[in-house]
């Protein structure tokens, strides 16, 4: 079975520029989540999705926003790019809340 | 951003030797979660604790939920040159809230 896939796995970027990065979870898996792992650090929460509605927002500007399509997959979108925002993006997806996540490979975003 | 205390910070053991590593919070926490991350993946879900005294294993592994539910420990027995990577715990406040708070992490380093 496929686990959590992420796309892209690279970018690059400008400052100023907008990204969108993409995240299917694991069949039959209806929660996603987005991290942010900056180098040398633990990952940090920035969304939670569970069944399409926002279930939790972690303390990241509004430049951050995503969602969940009917079919579980998810986008994570960042306007306004900032050399800060380079970073490890991680998606997770479980079955609910109350479980562990799976983790995907990651979007490695580079911003220069 | 908000993170759990971890340690070790790092540590570097001989293969066959015994590892212990814990992380502390000042909240309490339902859940317990312990990850390994190597270089240029994500975390992979190593063990799972959901009550207070939890004492859990998963081959070599061994994970307990604190009494007092702000901490945990995981040891790893007989380590392996594969054991190399950082651990990570997360902890999460309540069910229902979908935020984990991910640790600072332990890196090993299994000399053969």
């Amino acid at each position: 079975d496929a686990g959590v896939t992420q796309s892209p796995t690279h970018l690059i970027k400008t400052r100023g520029q907008h990204v969108t990065l993409r995240c299917s979870p694991i069949s039959g898996h209806k929660s996603v989540s987005w991290y942010q792992q900056v180098l040398g650090q633990g990952p940090q929460f920035i969304f939670q999705y569970y069944e399409k509605e926002e279930r939790g927002r972690g303390n990241f500007p509004d430049r951050f926003s995503a969602r969940q399509f009917p079919n579980y997959s998810s986008e994570l979108n960042v306007n306004a790019l900032l050399l800060g925002d380079s970073a490890l993006y991680l998606c997770a997806s479980s079955p609910d809340s109350n479980y562990g996540y799976t983790f995907g490979s990651g979007t490695r975003l580079t911003i220069v | 951003g908000q993170q759990l205390n971890q340690s070790p910070q790092s540590m570097f053991i001989q293969e066959g030797e015994d590892v212990s590593m814990n992380c502390t919070s000042s909240s309490i926490f339902n859940t317990w979660l312990w990850y390994k991350q190597d270089p240029g993946e994500g975390p992979v879900l190593l063990i799972a604790l959901y009550k207070a005294g939890e004492l859990t294993s998963n081959g070599r592994l061994t994970a307990q939920f604190g009494i007092t539910r702000k901490d945990s420990f995981l040891n790893i027995s007989a380590s392996i040159p594969s054991d190399v990577g950082i651990y990570f715990c997360a902890g999460q406040f309540s069910s229902g809230t979908y935020k984990y708070i991910f640790g600072t992490g332990t890196r090993l380093k299994v000399l053969a």
